[in-house]
């Protein structure tokens, strides 16, 4: 079973404030690293697929970044928002594979 | 609407019963995938399903059965041999598998 792990585990920031947390994921046998959403009451909800080292993704406040060489991947976001509020999930595809290992997720609380 | 439905939302069963858990997508999705999720630990893969009558055991098959004998339906069937059933189970699909996953709603069980 691969290791994926995410850091913090929760994080409590003030409406405005920009946070990233981590995923640590194999560096060996890379193909793909997911970042999902998943709001309380919803359904897990896809962000984004990187594949390429030194790739970036945006999509509004939030953007990521992949090493593929060390292992890890940031997400970042800016300016939270209460509606950020949710579990943030990481998954890691191998070549080859064709199932993806999550980690256990960072839940982010953003308060007023 | 596209997207994946799961039937019921919370389910109660008794001790020793057998109970099968409904998944439907209609996003002409190949893979269907079964997760199960406990408080603090990611999603852990149960079955998957790449393609119609064709299912692989996930890391912690052991005390469920799958079925896929349509390509909109994955039924999990939750047995009397696992162990300790209580817990969030949720259903996906990928238009390939390994690749970006779609989830549905889930379903809570608890065993009484």
């Amino acid at each position: 079973i691969l290791n994926v792990e995410q850091s913090p585990q929760s994080l409590h920031v003030q409406e405005g404030d920009s946070t990233n947390f981590t995923c640590s994921f194999p560096s060996s046998n890379f193909y793909a690293l997911h970042w999902y959403r998943w709001e309380t009451a919803k359904s897990p909800e896809a962000l984004f697929v990187m594949t390429l080292n030194g790739d970036e993704k945006k999509k509004g406040r939030i953007s990521a970044t992949l090493n593929t060489k060390e292992g890890y991947s940031y997400l970042y976001i800016k300016g939270s928002q209460p509606e950020d509020s949710a579990t943030y999930l990481c998954a890691f595809k191998v070549g080859g594979g064709n199932k993806l290992t999550f980690g256990t997720g960072t839940q982010l609380k953003v308060e007023l | 609407d596209g997207g994946i439905t799961q039937s019921p939302k919370y389910l109660f069963r008794k001790e020793g019963q057998n109970v099968t858990l409904s998944c439907e997508q209609n996003l002409n999705h190949d893979a269907m995938y079964w997760y199960r999720q406990d408080p603090g630990q990611g999603l852990r893969l149960i079955y998957y399903s790449q393609i119609v009558n064709d299912f692989q055991k996930g890391d912690i098959a052991e005390g469920y059965s799958v079925s896929r004998e349509k390509k909109e339906s994955f039924p999990l069937t939750v047995t009397s041999a696992q162990k300790n059933p209580t817990a969030f189970y949720l259903c996906a699909s990928s238009q390939v598998a390994g690749n970006e996953q779609f989830f549905g709603p889930g379903t809570r069980l608890t065993v009484l």
